[in-house]
Protein backbone atom coordinates (compact mmCIF):
# COMPACT_ATOMS: atom_id res chain seq x y z
CA UNK A 1 0.00 0.00 0.00
CA UNK A 2 1.19 3.74 -0.10
CA UNK A 3 1.27 4.12 3.53
CA UNK A 4 1.32 1.93 6.44
CA UNK A 5 -1.93 0.88 7.77
CA UNK A 6 -3.53 0.07 11.57
CA UNK A 7 -6.71 -1.52 12.74
CA UNK A 8 -8.32 -0.78 14.62
CA UNK A 9 -7.46 3.11 15.11
CA UNK A 10 -9.56 3.10 18.50
CA UNK A 11 -10.27 0.59 21.15
CA UNK A 12 -12.07 0.50 23.82
CA UNK A 13 -11.93 -2.54 25.93
CA UNK A 14 -12.62 -3.70 29.34
CA UNK A 15 -9.51 -4.72 31.91
CA UNK A 16 -9.15 -8.55 31.23
CA UNK A 17 -10.10 -8.78 28.02
CA UNK A 18 -7.19 -9.24 25.13
CA UNK A 19 -7.24 -7.52 22.02
CA UNK A 20 -5.47 -7.46 18.63
CA UNK A 21 -4.08 -4.77 16.70
CA UNK A 22 -3.21 -4.94 13.41
CA UNK A 23 -0.45 -3.46 11.05
CA UNK A 24 0.08 -3.36 7.17
CA UNK A 25 3.01 -1.89 6.25
CA UNK A 26 4.26 -0.86 2.96
CA UNK A 27 4.55 -2.93 0.14
CA UNK A 28 8.17 -4.44 -0.20
CA UNK A 29 9.68 -3.06 3.31
CA UNK A 30 10.84 -5.98 5.18
CA UNK A 31 11.43 -4.43 8.65
CA UNK A 32 8.67 -3.75 10.79
CA UNK A 33 8.30 -1.85 14.04
CA UNK A 34 6.18 -1.62 16.60
CA UNK A 35 6.34 1.74 19.09
CA UNK A 36 3.97 2.26 21.98
CA UNK A 37 2.96 6.17 23.02
CA UNK A 38 1.63 6.93 26.64
CA UNK A 39 1.35 9.93 28.69
CA UNK A 40 3.40 8.64 31.38
CA UNK A 41 5.81 6.87 29.46
CA UNK A 42 6.16 8.78 26.35
CA UNK A 43 7.42 7.05 23.15
CA UNK A 44 8.72 3.52 23.48
CA UNK A 45 10.02 0.75 21.42
CA UNK A 46 8.48 -2.35 21.99
CA UNK A 47 9.62 -5.16 19.23
CA UNK A 48 10.79 -5.39 15.34
CA UNK A 49 10.49 -7.57 12.62
CA UNK A 50 12.54 -8.70 9.41
CA UNK A 51 10.60 -10.74 7.42
CA UNK A 52 8.81 -12.72 9.80
CA UNK A 53 11.38 -13.11 12.24
CA UNK A 54 11.48 -11.11 15.58
CA UNK A 55 14.99 -10.63 16.49
CA UNK A 56 14.22 -8.25 19.19
CA UNK A 57 11.79 -8.48 21.66
CA UNK A 58 13.31 -6.59 24.06
CA UNK A 59 10.83 -3.76 24.57
CA UNK A 60 7.65 -5.93 25.25
CA UNK A 61 6.57 -4.81 28.79
CA UNK A 62 5.17 -7.92 29.72
CA UNK A 63 4.65 -11.90 28.62
CA UNK A 64 1.08 -10.65 28.17
CA UNK A 65 2.21 -8.64 25.02
CA UNK A 66 2.76 -10.47 21.65
CA UNK A 67 4.00 -9.86 18.42
CA UNK A 68 3.81 -12.05 14.89
CA UNK A 69 4.31 -11.51 11.43
CA UNK A 70 2.99 -13.44 8.23
CA UNK A 71 4.05 -13.55 4.88
CA UNK A 72 6.57 -11.31 5.52
CA UNK A 73 3.78 -8.48 5.40
CA UNK A 74 0.87 -8.22 8.01
CA UNK A 75 1.53 -8.01 11.34
CA UNK A 76 -0.69 -8.15 14.44
CA UNK A 77 0.23 -7.14 17.88
CA UNK A 78 -1.96 -8.99 20.89
CA UNK A 79 -2.13 -7.98 24.17
CA UNK A 80 -3.89 -10.62 26.86
CA UNK A 81 -5.74 -9.91 29.96
CA UNK A 82 -5.38 -6.33 28.81
CA UNK A 83 -4.79 -3.88 32.44
CA UNK A 84 -5.23 0.00 32.68
CA UNK A 85 -1.77 0.88 32.18
CA UNK A 86 -1.60 -0.94 28.38
CA UNK A 87 -4.17 2.44 27.07
CA UNK A 88 -1.44 4.09 24.52
CA UNK A 89 -1.74 4.75 21.32
CA UNK A 90 0.43 2.00 19.28
CA UNK A 91 2.50 2.76 16.26
CA UNK A 92 3.59 0.54 13.85
CA UNK A 93 6.41 1.57 11.28
CA UNK A 94 8.36 -0.21 8.22
CA UNK A 95 11.13 0.07 6.82
CA UNK A 96 12.96 -0.52 3.48
CA UNK A 97 15.88 -2.36 5.58
CA UNK A 98 17.72 -2.72 8.45
CA UNK A 99 20.01 0.01 9.11
CA UNK A 100 20.78 2.43 11.56
CA UNK A 101 20.11 4.98 9.27
CA UNK A 102 16.85 4.21 7.76
CA UNK A 103 13.74 5.98 7.93
CA UNK A 104 10.85 5.40 9.39
CA UNK A 105 7.56 5.71 8.17
CA UNK A 106 4.87 5.68 10.47
CA UNK A 107 1.09 4.15 10.24
CA UNK A 108 -1.87 6.91 12.19
CA UNK A 109 -1.68 4.54 15.31
CA UNK A 110 -4.50 2.37 17.33
CA UNK A 111 -5.63 4.04 20.29
CA UNK A 112 -6.28 1.37 22.83
CA UNK A 113 -8.33 2.38 26.02
CA UNK A 114 -8.80 -0.15 28.72
CA UNK A 115 -11.57 0.65 31.52
CA UNK B 1 22.47 3.57 27.85
CA UNK B 2 21.12 6.40 25.38
CA UNK B 3 18.84 8.87 26.48
CA UNK B 4 17.63 12.29 24.36
CA UNK B 5 16.38 15.23 26.30
CA UNK B 6 14.11 18.22 24.90
CA UNK B 7 14.43 21.03 27.09
CA UNK B 8 10.74 22.78 27.05
CA UNK B 9 7.63 20.15 26.93
CA UNK B 10 6.45 23.37 25.11
CA UNK B 11 6.97 26.72 22.90
CA UNK B 12 5.26 28.88 21.73
CA UNK B 13 6.18 31.65 18.87
CA UNK B 14 5.50 34.26 17.14
CA UNK B 15 3.90 33.94 13.13
CA UNK B 16 7.11 34.95 11.41
CA UNK B 17 9.50 34.39 14.38
CA UNK B 18 12.30 32.33 14.69
CA UNK B 19 11.64 28.97 15.86
CA UNK B 20 13.92 26.78 18.17
CA UNK B 21 13.52 23.28 19.82
CA UNK B 22 16.37 21.81 21.88
CA UNK B 23 17.40 18.59 22.30
CA UNK B 24 20.38 16.92 23.79
CA UNK B 25 21.51 13.04 23.64
CA UNK B 26 23.74 11.08 25.21
CA UNK B 27 25.02 8.12 23.87
CA UNK B 28 28.45 6.01 23.98
CA UNK B 29 28.50 5.59 20.25
CA UNK B 30 28.22 7.54 17.16
CA UNK B 31 24.41 8.29 17.38
CA UNK B 32 22.27 8.53 14.20
CA UNK B 33 20.08 11.44 15.28
CA UNK B 34 16.52 12.34 13.96
CA UNK B 35 13.88 14.45 14.45
CA UNK B 36 10.18 13.70 13.63
CA UNK B 37 6.99 15.51 14.01
CA UNK B 38 3.57 14.35 14.54
CA UNK B 39 0.04 16.93 14.26
CA UNK B 40 -2.70 15.66 15.70
CA UNK B 41 -4.08 12.08 15.42
CA UNK B 42 -1.55 11.28 12.97
CA UNK B 43 1.31 9.31 13.23
CA UNK B 44 5.01 10.19 13.30
CA UNK B 45 6.83 12.24 9.94
CA UNK B 46 10.50 12.37 9.49
CA UNK B 47 11.66 16.35 9.54
CA UNK B 48 15.55 15.53 8.90
CA UNK B 49 17.92 13.06 9.91
CA UNK B 50 22.23 13.03 10.64
CA UNK B 51 23.75 9.94 9.89
CA UNK B 52 27.26 11.57 10.32
CA UNK B 53 27.56 13.36 7.21
CA UNK B 54 27.34 16.74 7.10
CA UNK B 55 26.74 18.30 10.65
CA UNK B 56 24.01 20.84 9.25
CA UNK B 57 21.01 19.06 8.35
CA UNK B 58 18.13 20.42 6.11
CA UNK B 59 15.24 18.93 6.05
CA UNK B 60 11.55 19.66 5.00
CA UNK B 61 9.11 22.15 5.78
CA UNK B 62 11.91 24.86 6.01
CA UNK B 63 13.44 23.18 8.97
CA UNK B 64 17.50 22.21 9.31
CA UNK B 65 19.54 21.28 12.73
CA UNK B 66 23.05 21.12 13.29
CA UNK B 67 24.76 18.47 15.31
CA UNK B 68 27.42 19.32 17.34
CA UNK B 69 29.31 17.11 19.46
CA UNK B 70 30.93 19.24 21.53
CA UNK B 71 27.76 19.92 23.23
CA UNK B 72 25.92 16.72 22.48
CA UNK B 73 22.91 18.59 20.90
CA UNK B 74 20.88 18.12 17.84
CA UNK B 75 18.98 21.66 17.97
CA UNK B 76 15.75 22.47 15.32
CA UNK B 77 15.78 25.45 13.65
CA UNK B 78 12.98 27.56 10.98
CA UNK B 79 13.58 31.05 10.60
CA UNK B 80 10.52 32.07 10.11
CA UNK B 81 7.42 29.91 12.18
CA UNK B 82 4.08 29.41 10.04
CA UNK B 83 0.73 28.80 11.47
CA UNK B 84 1.19 25.13 9.69
CA UNK B 85 4.09 24.33 11.93
CA UNK B 86 1.81 23.88 15.11
CA UNK B 87 2.59 20.32 16.62
CA UNK B 88 4.38 18.38 18.30
CA UNK B 89 7.79 17.70 17.65
CA UNK B 90 10.23 14.23 19.02
CA UNK B 91 14.03 13.89 18.39
CA UNK B 92 15.28 11.12 18.34
CA UNK B 93 18.57 8.86 18.81
CA UNK B 94 19.50 5.41 17.51
CA UNK B 95 22.89 3.36 18.46
CA UNK B 96 22.12 0.69 16.46
CA UNK B 97 23.30 0.00 13.14
CA UNK B 98 21.16 -2.64 12.22
CA UNK B 99 17.84 -1.86 13.32
CA UNK B 100 15.74 1.31 13.70
CA UNK B 101 15.55 1.49 17.75
CA UNK B 102 14.91 4.43 18.34
CA UNK B 103 15.00 6.31 21.92
CA UNK B 104 12.86 9.43 21.70
CA UNK B 105 12.41 13.02 23.88
CA UNK B 106 9.57 13.56 25.76
CA UNK B 107 8.59 15.49 23.07
CA UNK B 108 7.55 19.89 23.27
CA UNK B 109 4.81 21.34 21.56
CA UNK B 110 4.91 23.91 19.42
CA UNK B 111 2.36 26.73 19.42
CA UNK B 112 2.26 29.64 17.15
CA UNK B 113 0.46 32.67 17.89
CA UNK B 114 -1.04 34.97 15.04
Amino acid sequence: GAGVSQSPSNKVTEKGKDVELRCDPISGHTALYWYRQSLGQGLEFLIYFQGNSAPDKSGLPSDRFSAERTGGSVSTLTIQRTQQEDSAVYLCASSSGLSGANVLTFGAGSRLTVL
Amino acid sequence: AQSVTQLGSHVSVSEGALVLLRCNYSSSVPPYLFWYVQYPNQGLQLLLKYTSAATLVKGINGFEAEFKKSETSFHLTKPSAHMSDAAEYFCAVNVDQGAQKLVFGQGTRLTINP
